[in-house]
């Protein structure tokens, strides 16, 4: 149980386009999901927190307006990374809670974003 | 002091020996705490929940010291497949986040 998807698992895009992510709850409805990023050989950084049909919190300095988030039902929140540039390249996870008994956060395999 | 911290190592551990990695966190009113793991360009998996009362599972124990505000985690009899990047973590009293240590680096050698 308590299973999460991602999709795609990497994507190589030129800059200056948009990129859609899509974060799954396969097995449980998440109440809440979460969008982390990770650059190599650093810890997870929480962009922004996101309840199901209710606007995504971000964290502070993350712009909203090019990681455009929606949570349009319980198993489904999608990253929108809008006009890509080089220094957004990184391996972007989700994470979605609902699935156990201590609050835990289950984690997607991860999208490895490469912008050129 | 930061929210979560963890000596990020590494820790470069025998086959067959035990192995003990602490996490502090900073906020007094937090709540719930967790270790995962991440291997190599893998997202996290989440190892165990780490109850008020500790909890062993197999050869991992973990432990609480709300007292002095750290987790801990125990690994016995370690395997070569026990190398992996131990992340802690810590949900934040009353908010939905959960806070990651930036993770202590093992390392079994054979």
């Amino acid at each position: 149980g308590a299973v999460v998807s991602q999709h795609p698992s990497w994507v190589i895009c030129k800059s200056g386009t948009s990129v859609k992510i899509e974060c799954r709850s396969l097995d449980f409805q998440a109440t809440t999901m979460f969008w982390y990023r990770q650059f190599p050989k650093q810890s997870l950084m929480l962009m922004a927190t996101s309840n199901e049909g209710s606007k995504a919190t971000y964290e502070q300095g993350v712009e909203k307006d090019k990681f455009l988030i929606n949570h349009a039902s319980l198993t489904l929140s999608t990253l929108t990374v809008t006009s890509a540039h080089p220094e957004d390249s990184s391996f972007y996870i989700c994470s979605a809670r609902g699935g156990g008994t201590y609050n835990e956060q289950f984690f997607g395999p991860g999208t490895r974003l490469t912008v050129l | 002091r930061k929210e979560v911290e963890q000596d990020p190592g590494p820790f470069n551990v025998p086959e067959g020996a035990t192995v003990a990695f602490n996490c502090t966190y900073s906020n007094s009113a937090s709540q719930s705490f967790f270790w995962y793991r991440q291997d190599c360009r893998k997202e996290p998996k989440l190892l165990m929940s780490v109850y008020s009362s500790g909890n062993e599972d197999g050869r991992f124990t973990a432990q609480l010291n709300r007292a002095s505000q750290y987790i801990s985690l125990l690994i016995r009899d370690s395997k070569l497949s026990d190398s992996a990047t131990y992340l802690c973590a810590v949900n934040i009293g009353g908010d939905d986040k959960i806070i990651f240590g930036k993770g202590t680096r093992l390392h079994i050698l054979p």
